[in-house]
């Protein structure tokens, strides 16, 4: 079984800042993928960033990047240059090699304020 | 490229009715995923299906819940006989999973349907 564990139910930030998001994962699978989501107040699950976990290189898409720590089984992301529109919650996700369905953290709500 | 659609977007049902909730993939995609958001909480993975076939249904309720993914038309996952403790936004997700093929583990979400059961 896999868990997923975002420790900051919420974070605010200014707009322009920098803010990293938490997310610890287990898995006893050798071959997995993490994700990070969006849910904006539109409630749509948009994907942010992908990582597989057999790549040592860091996921970066455009201002969104994240920080994998494959030994201590932990997937930050940071978002840089915040924007008004990254207002939303934050879900972290990971799916084991063999494993078909996602397994969802319990999110983070960021807001950026004006 | 249209992505996954869902429908209804919102759906009213009295306690003892059935909810069909229905999705269509992406282009492209021949596996789909259903999720259920209960308020303030993360998706939960309810069960996951290829065409005329079901996969894994290891987080489906036992009773009152089913899906199928028929060979023409979309996947619908229905719920007999609905309570309260039903309301939920549910989502399907899409991928390809086709082996070799660039990003195919990757799901990608409708906008759901949120079901609200009085």
């Amino acid at each position: 079984a896999q868990t997923v564990t975002q420790s900051q139910p919420e974070m605010s930030v200014q707009e322009a800042e920098t803010v990293t998001l938490s997310c610890t994962y287990d898995t006893s699978e050798s071959n997995y993928y993490l994700f990070w989501y969006k849910q904006p107040p539109s409630r749509q699950m948009i994907l942010v960033i992908r990582q597989e976990a057999y790549k040592q290189q860091n996921a970066t898409e455009n201002r969104f990047s994240v920080n994998f720590q494959k030994a201590a089984k932990s997937f930050s992301l940071k978002i840089s240059d915040s924007q008004l529109g990254d207002t939303a919650m934050y879900f972290c996700a990971s799916m084991g090699g063999g494993a078909d369905g996602l397994t969802f953290g319990k999110g983070t709500h960021l807001i950026i304020q004006p | 490229n249209a992505g996954v659609m869902q429908n209804p977007r919102h759906l009213v049902r009295r306690r003892g009715q059935e909810a069909r909730l229905r999705c269509s993939p992406m282009k492209g995609h021949s596996h789909v995923y259903w999720y259920r958001q209960l308020p303030e909480e993360g998706l939960k993975f309810m069960v996951y299906l290829q065409k005329e076939n079901i996969i894994d249904e290891s987080g489906m309720p036992k009773e009152r819940f089913s899906a199928e993914f028929p060979k023409e038309g979309p996947s619908i996952l229905r719920i007999q006989q609905v309570v309260r403790g039903d309301s939920a936004a549910y989502f399907c997700a899409s991928s390809r999973r086709t082996s070799g093929a660039q990003n195919a583990e990757t799901q990608y979400f409708g906008p759901g349907t949120r079901l609200l059961v009085l």
